[in-house]
């Protein structure tokens, strides 16, 4: 069964508003999430690592501001996407380090398109 | 800063061909490399490498990596249509355990 799930799958929003994204992990414990973005035909780039209880690392050129990441238990992060814009149109997928054995497990992606 | 770089970028063969794709990468800490597929939706995983010289093998893919040299290969066999997909790398350094991924082969198997 799914390891890591995220909600919603898809959602358009209309410029301007804010979408909040959910990582959950459901069969263990993360202290540490991390948040990746990929463009259509382009790799993934990790926008951000996000760790319990503590403020979320960014990668350079990530906005800090824009991208609001919430880690507040150990079983779930959120990504709020603030005023967004068409740019910011992609698929956001979260993944899972276990506590456990460090291995990583993916979020199904959520697709966001703004109109 | 940590680089990986996958090739060929694209790929079409047709079913039954072996092919072989590479991955290279510069890593300051190394820790793993990691393989995956992705169709439509998030990459599902493939493989995990961490020493070098042993053959990790599913079925008809194989993967091996090379740690002096810093590159891997993944290799698939009789290929058939449902292994059309982008295969990507991925390389597991620093301390934070993030994943640093290459663009991606895109293979296409033509029946």
């Amino acid at each position: 069964g799914a390891v890591v799930s995220q909600h919603p799958s898809r959602v358009i929003c209309k410029s301007g508003t804010s979408v909040k994204i959910e990582c959950r992990s459901l069969d263990f414990q993360a202290t540490t999430m991390f948040w990746y973005r990929q463009f259509p035909k382009q790799s993934l780039m990790l926008m951000a690592t996000s760790n319990e209880g503590s403020k979320a690392t960014y990668e350079q050129g990530v906005e800090k501001d824009k991208f609001l990441i919430n880690h507040a238990s150990l079983t779930l992060s959120t990504l709020t996407v603030t005023s967004a814009h068409p740019e910011d149109s992609s698929f956001y997928i979260c993944s899972v380090k276990s506590d456990r054995n460090y291995e990583q497990y993916f979020g199904p992606g959520t697709r966001l398109t703004v109109t | 800063e940590d680089k990986v770089v996958q090739s060929p970028l694209s790929l079409v063969v047709h079913e039954g061909d072996t092919v072989t794709l590479n991955c290279s990468y510069e890593v300051t800490n190394f820790r793993s490399l990691l393989w995956y597929k992705q169709e439509k939706k998030a990459p599902t995983f493939l493989f995990m490498l961490t020493s070098s010289g042993i053959e990790k093998k599913s079925g008809r893919l194989s993967s091996i990596l090379d740690k002096k040299e810093l590159f891997s290969i993944l290799n698939i066999t009789a290929t058939q249509t449902g292994d059309s997909a982008v295969y990507l790398c991925a390389v597991n350094g620093g301390s934070n355990y993030k994943l640093t991924f290459g663009k991606g082969t895109l293979l296409t198997v033509n029946p």
